[in-house]
């Protein structure tokens, strides 16, 4: 089956710092999106983008926060300068229309 | 704003038992809803996707039904196994942008004891 693919896996980092995260989502989807979950809590929806635009994002994804398709495979969130609560595993997803998520398996981000 | 709240939050068994995973949701206008599996530290595995139109999906030994009008899903594992062992995450489709996005629920802890 085809996989989203996530790197890196682990990323420390300090406050303050920003961070980019990479995914490449199944060649023929269409629809890309970022989710996060604090450790213990649920996973959360951060943004969704199409047709190299932001198509929703949540009330979490503020201005340190930026998405980006920079070529015809890989797909980017940025935390410009990051914050102890940005602490979390980040989850990369893609789909078709109406199609189940696939995920990838995460990258988890620790801000010291 | 959709809600999706799983009961119970942690489940033991014995191996070979039949057990039920409950999913209940708040926004009866959902798009879809899907069950995942999360190992620990890892990332989220697919398991069924119900559209808003069927009532059950089918997978090996899993069965998921959707009742929209009572908002509950459930997930039914037969014949478990140890190899089951994991969280079980439900998610809600509802449209959002150009598409649908999910709202999860935080989960219930199976574990399979041998």
């Amino acid at each position: 089956e085809p996989e989203v693919t996530q790197t890196p896996s682990h990323q420390v980092t300090q406050m303050g710092q920003e961070v980019i995260l990479r995914c490449v989502p199944i060649s023929n989807h269409l629809y890309f999106y970022w989710y996060r979950q604090i450790l213990g809590q649920k996973v959360e929806f951060l943004v969704s983008f199409y047709n190299n635009e932001i198509s929703e994002k949540s009330e979490i994804f503020d201005d340190q926060f930026s998405v980006e398709r920079p070529d015809g495979s890989n797909f980017t969130l940025k935390i410009r300068s990051t914050k102890l609560e940005d602490s979390a595993m980040y989850f990369c997803a893609s789909t078709g229309w109406g199609e189940k998520l696939f995920f990838g398996s995460g990258t988890q981000l620790s801000v010291l | 704003k959709q809600e999706v709240t799983q009961i119970p939050a942690a489940l033991s068994v014995p191996e070979g038992e039949n057990l039920v995973l409950n999913c209940s949701f708040t926004d009866s206008a959902i798009y879809n809803l899907q069950w995942f599996r999360q190992d620990p530290g890892k990332g989220l595995t697919s398991l069924l996707l119900i559209q808003s139109s069927q009532r059950e999906q089918t997978s090996g030994r899993l069965n998921a039904s959707l009742d929209k009008s009572s908002g509950r899903s459930t997930l039914y594992i037969a014949a478990s196994q140890p190899g089951d062992s994991a969280t079980y995450l439900c998610a809600g489709g509802t449209p959002g942008g150009s598409n649908y996005k999910l709202t999860f629920g935080k989960g219930t802890l199976l574990t399979v004891n041998p």
